[in-house]
């Protein structure tokens, strides 16, 4: 069954400092895709990066890249240089392709806290 | 573009009453789920449909329906509202199903269920 974990509930980091966020999945899709959303505080979902699963390298954008390990099933999300506007909740997602009938589930989350 | 737009934007009900959350998109995305989100916890798939006439069920289905009669509408009925159901919901679209689009979330529509 299609499953994603985020371990963290909540994580600390200091102002210009760089943070990383786990998440983890489960599939037996061969295709899939995964995904982190950013929530502040205000409630919208702010969509932050996409990996597929039969990409080669490593997505970044910006200061956001995903540490993509398949063989281990992980998609970390690590922020660099950290902001003080960065401190929100983080949501990991995955969609699976026509064996999952392309739904997509979330984590739980992690708030993450910059400190200045 | 309007984008994602869900109505009404808070909502209060007595248990056993019913109710429709109204979504739209005006993207003309396939694809579009509803979730909802418990204090500090995560999104939890309700229904989602990849296309009008298309519906199926997520992760937590019960006590709701949907239907999808049109690309741009996709609402979520409430049949008997209970106080577990109390929550923000979100309505989502995305592009091709097939693809790995991200998703557009709407505001969310607030309930509480009395």
């Amino acid at each position: 069954a299609q499953k994603i974990t985020q371990t963290q509930p909540g994580m600390f980091v200091q102002e210009k400092e760089a943070v990383t966020l786990d998440c983890t999945y489960d599939t037996s899709d061969p295709s899939y895709g995964l995904f982190w959303y950013k929530q502040p505080s205000s409630g919208e979902m702010i969509f932050l990066i996409y990996q597929g699963s039969y990409d080669q390298q490593n997505a970044t954008e910006g200061r956001y890249s995903l540490n993509f390990q398949k063989a281990r099933k992980s998609a970390n999300l690590v922020i660099s240089a950290s902001q003080l506007g960065d401190s929100a909740m983080y949501f990991c997602a995955m969609r699976e392709g026509s064996t999952g009938g392309f739904k997509t589930i979330f984590g739980a989350g992690t708030r993450l806290f910059v400190k200045a | 573009n309007a984008g994602v737009t869900q109505t009404p934007k808070f909502q209060v009900l007595k248990t056993g009453q019913s109710m429709t959350l109204q979504c739209a998109q005006d993207m003309n995305h396939e694809y579009m789920s509803w979730y909802r989100q418990d204090p500090g916890m995560g999104l939890r798939l309700i229904h989602y449909s990849v296309g009008a006439g298309i519906t199926d069920q997520g992760e937590v289905p019960n006590g709701y329906n949907v239907s999808r009669s049109t690309t741009e509408d996709f609402p979520l009925r409430l049949l008997s509202a209970a106080p577990s159901q109390t929550s923000v919901y979100f309505c989502a679209s995305s592009l091709a199903s097939g693809g790995y689009n991200e998703q557009f979330f709407g505001p969310g529509t607030r309930l509480t269920v009395l």
